[in-house]
């Protein structure tokens, strides 16, 4: 079945520090990827999304570069800010045989320092 | 345009209660999600709907747990008789079906059982 591996955090940067949240999936067919992010006491939102292999999403100064050869698709910005500090989720959506559904990671909680 | 709508926000139950989550998913769209969120487990997904037919109902826990959406535009999930173990926020979402397209989560229901 599918399943997505997350970097396990906490993660605690300085602001303006460059940031890594590694993610690698396994699926049966071709999946689109994403990434979630949850700030403190709110539902999760889309981050930003890629649908073939060498799409790059990006989105608030995050990127992530789908990266079929590999099965990753890891989080990076250049320079954190406190505001994003947050619970990050990488999904691959399965198309599958059925309709289709997000597996989410287990998140990385990110904490930003000013 | 509103956004999923969650009712309540908070319960506060005592063990052996009965309880009843609600969720109105955004107009237009097809698919309906439940997840749990805890600390322990992470973000689990308990069943998701399919115009108002359950589609994967692999996740629910146990017998206890019970899901309906009776119309597009509503859904509960109840769980009778409630344990403290099932303590946890309670997340809706709402996508398009068939496409790889955005999930949009409610604000969730923090669920403490007593």
């Amino acid at each position: 079945g599918d399943s997505v591996t997350q970097m396990e955090g906490p993660v605690t940067l300085s602001e303006e520090a460059f940031l890594t949240i590694n993610c690698t999936y396994t699926a049966t067919g071709y999946p689109s990827l994403f990434w979630y992010v949850q700030y403190p006491g709110e539902g999760l939102q889309l981050l930003l999304k890629a649908t073939k292999a060498d799409d790059k999403g990006s989105n608030k100064g995050f990127e992530a570069t789908y990266r079929k050869e590999t099965t990753s698709f890891h989080l990076e910005k250049g320079s954190v800010q406190v505001s994003d500090s947050a619970v990050y989720f990488c999904a691959p959506f399965d198309r599958g045989s059925t309709l289709g559904r997000l597996y989410f990671g287990r998140g990385t909680q990110l904490t930003v320092w000013p | 345009d509103a956004g999923v709508i969650q009712s309540p926000r908070h319960e506060v139950t005592e063990m052996g209660q009965e309880v009843t989550l609600r969720c109105k998913p955004i107009s237009g769209h097809n698919s309906l999600f439940w997840y749990r969120q805890t600390m322990m487990r992470g973000l689990e997904l308990l069943i998701y709907f399919n115009n108002n037919v359950p589609i994967d109902d692999s996740g629910m826990p146990e017998d206890r747990f019970s899901a309906k959406m009776p119309n597009a535009s509503f859904s509960t999930l109840k769980i009778q008789p409630s344990e403290p173990r099932d303590s946890a926020v309670y997340f809706c979402a709402s996508s398009m079906t068939g496409t790889a397209d955005t999930q949009y989560f409610g604000p969730g229901t923090r669920l403490t059982v007593l």
